[in-house]
């Protein structure tokens, strides 16, 4: 199956600091990539998608100030946040879509921000 | 209304039972339906696509109703191991959409 990489697999950093999170299709090209966010107990929340070559998409609420996207290449997106606040901890997943799968997507192991 | 509900549980069930879950979804054109599992602290994984003329997969049966726009999952003969939330996602173009999960222990 195909295989979607994440990294830092975790990070604790201070307020005010910012923070990458690389996302990387292994064996496949990715046209599209999407940012998840999910804290505990809660279902994944779609915070954008990242289209190869363009503009991300953000989803109503997120800001996009504060959540850089950047999606440079078919294997690469990131996720960068500015000036992480406590509230920013959570759980950080990226997925690719591969759309020859069925419109199938699949998951990287997710990061996990802490935020002191 | 949301694009995709599922009863968030939580599911008990002894080892060796059959449990069944239904998710429903709002918008007729939505194209792709999956379920996914997801352990705690782990991403989530794909269980298994959705067809309209229904897909089993060992003790895991998933049928999708277009006319009533919901999916079910039926697991049967419950294992330990089955204990996850289980997300019900619908796809339509470019975007997928996830239901808040529906939480399983299996007891011993």
């Amino acid at each position: 199956g195909a295989v979607v990489s994440q990294h830092p697999s975790w990070v604790i950093c201070k307020s005010g600091t910012s923070v990458k999170i690389e996302c990387r299709s292994l064996d496949f090209q990715a046209t599209t990539m999407f940012w998840y966010r999910q804290f505990p107990k809660q279902s994944l929340m779609l915070m954008a998608t990242s289209n190869e070559g363009s503009k991300a998409t953000y989803e109503q609420g997120v800001e996009k100030d504060k959540f850089l996207i950047n999606h440079a290449s078919l294997t690469l997106s990131t996720l960068t946040v500015t000036s992480a606040h406590p509230e920013d901890s959570s759980f950080y997943i990226c997925s690719a879509h591969r759309p020859s799968q069925a419109y199938e997507q699949y998951f990287g192991p997710g990061t996990r921000l802490t935020v002191t | 209304r949301k694009e995709v509900e599922q009863d968030p549980g939580p599911f008990n069930v002894p080892e060796g039972a059959t449990v069944a879950f239904n998710c429903t979804y709002s918008n007729s054109a939505s194209q792709s339906f999956f379920w996914y599992r997801q352990d705690c602290r782990k991403e989530p994984k794909l269980l298994m696509s959705v067809y309209s003329s229904g897909n089993e997969d060992g003790r895991f049966t998933a049928q999708l109703n277009r006319a009533s726009q919901y999916i079910s999952l039926l697991i049967r003969d419950s294992k330990l191991s089955d204990s996850a939330t289980y997300l019900c996602v619908v796809n339509r173009g470019n975007q997928f959409y996830f239901g808040t999960g529906t939480s399983l222990t299996v007891i011993p």
